[in-house]
């Protein structure tokens, strides 16, 4: 069956360090992939996509990897800071035009 | 929000009983959206819709129908509610899918959220 994998575990990490978290995935070939945040409350948030052909996609203090052999992605949050606690959820495109979800990875910076 | 409401934003209603969720937009994209979110299970797409009057079914569309018969406005119906369709329902939004391009990303909504008692 297809499945996203993200950690359920909160990641807390002091503020001006590096977050990383990770999205695994099998049986999907996307042709990309995407990653949302979202604040409690809130619907979802675009951030970055990368696509198959793309190792890595850069924005700010935000960088995404993307292995389509190890069927992963990294996304990465340099200098980070207090105001990027969210949740982050990355999503494939499969099938009919449309996007399958992690369950997302909980980010807090403690100041 | 990228111009898209849904209404309402909150709403207690009585399992049997029929519910419909609104959600507009202003942005005029093509392809519009009904996920619902749960704790444990994420983001889950129940109805998509590609254009007026051109809607298909996501992962977990039992229970719920949905129409489009303006750009602007996509509804989901809960024919009648039943406690487990208590959640959080999120509304998207695409301009187009074109597979790798910037227009690809889906805009959300604020949210409703539903008690189904």
């Amino acid at each position: 069956s297809q499945k996203i994998e993200q950690n359920s575990e909160a990641l807390n990490i002091q503020e001006g360090k590096t977050a990383t978290l990770t999205c695994n995935y099998t049986n999907y070939s996307p042709a990309y992939l995407q990653w949302y945040r979202q604040d409690p409350g809130r619907g979802p948030v675009f951030l970055l996509l990368i696509r198959e052909n793309e190792k890595e996609k850069r924005k700010e203090r935000l960088k995404v990897t993307f292995d389509t052999t190890l069927k992963q992605s990294l996304f990465h949050i340099t200098a980070s800071q207090p105001a990027d606690s969210a949740t982050y959820l990355c999503a494939l495109v499969y099938g009919n035009n449309r996007l399958a979800f992690g369950k997302g990875n909980q980010v807090v910076v403690i100041p | 929000d990228a111009g898209i409401t849904q209404s309402p934003r909150h709403k207690v209603t009585e399992t049997g009983t029929p519910v419909t969720l609104r959600c507009h937009q202003t942005e005029n994209h093509r392809y519009m959206y009904w996920y619902r979110q749960d704790p444990g299970h994420g983001l889950r797409l129940i109805h998509y819709s590609y254009g007026v009057k051109d809607t298909d079914k996501g992962e977990v569309s039992d229970g719920y129908s949905v129409s489009r018969s303006k750009t602007e406005d996509f509804l989901l119906t809960l024919e009648s509610a039943t406690s487990s369709q208590t959640s959080v329902y999120f509304c998207a939004i695409s301009e187009s899918i074109n597979y790798g391009t910037s227009t690809d990303t889906q805009y959300f909504g604020p949210g409703t959220r539903l008690t189904v008692l």
